[in-house]
């Protein structure tokens, strides 16, 4: 299968600085990337759908201007969490697209803590 | 509303039983499914998809896929310990939309 890779796997980070979370597709080319939020012992929250070379689409209720989403090359799309707060503890997953049958490669997952 | 049905579980089965998960969907003109493990603190890794109707089997594992009835379904056959996971039902219902349903956490006793 595809092979997707995110760095940082873990950070811990002060309260109001930023992190920044990486998700790159390593052996294929994917123009849609994902971008999913999992509290402990919840379901999969999707935040974003990142397009090459066009501007994220968020779902409602997340914040655009707090988790900043770049997707500069068919590689690799990247997660800015800015000015963290504790409350975005979570551990972040990308997962790359591929078009037919549509199915999800994920990433390994960022377990972000914000102290 | 489109969504994604699954039982919470837990599902507990003894070593060596088939387990049976299940999941509905609500969009008739949804393509493509997918079933999906994720153990506790881990991301979901791909076990297979389905797209025409009837049974796809992959080693132990077998999907089934009814789209009249709008359902599909994952069979382990030869529970071991270490399917022990939460499995998350996924459906594509066009383009780049896939919808994850909550996920059931499967048990198996040794």
């Amino acid at each position: 299968g595809a092979v997707v890779s995110q760095h940082p796997s873990w950070v811990i980070c002060k309260s109001g600085t930023s992190v920044k979370i990486e998700c790159r597709s390593l052996d294929f080319q994917a123009t849609t990337m994902f971008w999913y939020r999992q509290f402990p012992k919840q379901s999969l929250m999707l935040m974003a759908t990142s397009n090459e070379g066009s501007k994220a689409t968020y779902e409602q209720g997340v914040e655009k201007d707090k988790f900043l989403i770049n997707h500069a090359s068919l590689t690799l799309s990247t997660l800015t969490v800015t000015s963290a707060h504790p409350e975005d503890s979570s551990f972040y997953i990308c997962s790359a697209h591929l078009t037919s049958p549509g199915e999800q490669y994920f990433g390994p997952g960022t377990r972000l803590t914000v102290t | 509303q489109k969504e994604v049905e699954q039982n919470s579980g837990p599902l507990s089965v003894p070593e060596g039983a088939i387990a049976s998960l299940n999941c509905t969907y609500s969009d008739r003109g949804s393509q493509s499914f997918f079933w999906y493990r994720q153990y506790s603190g881990k991301s979901p890794e791909l076990i297979m998809f389905i797209y025409s109707n009837g049974d796809k089997e992959d080693g132990r594992f077998t999907a089934q896929l009814n789209k009249a009835s709008q359902y599909v379904s994952l069979l382990i056959r030869d529970s071991q310990p270490s399917d022990s996971a939460t499995y998350l039902c996924a459906v594509n219902t066009g383009g780049f939309k896939t919808i994850f349903g909550a996920g059931t956490r499967l048990f198996v006793k040794a």
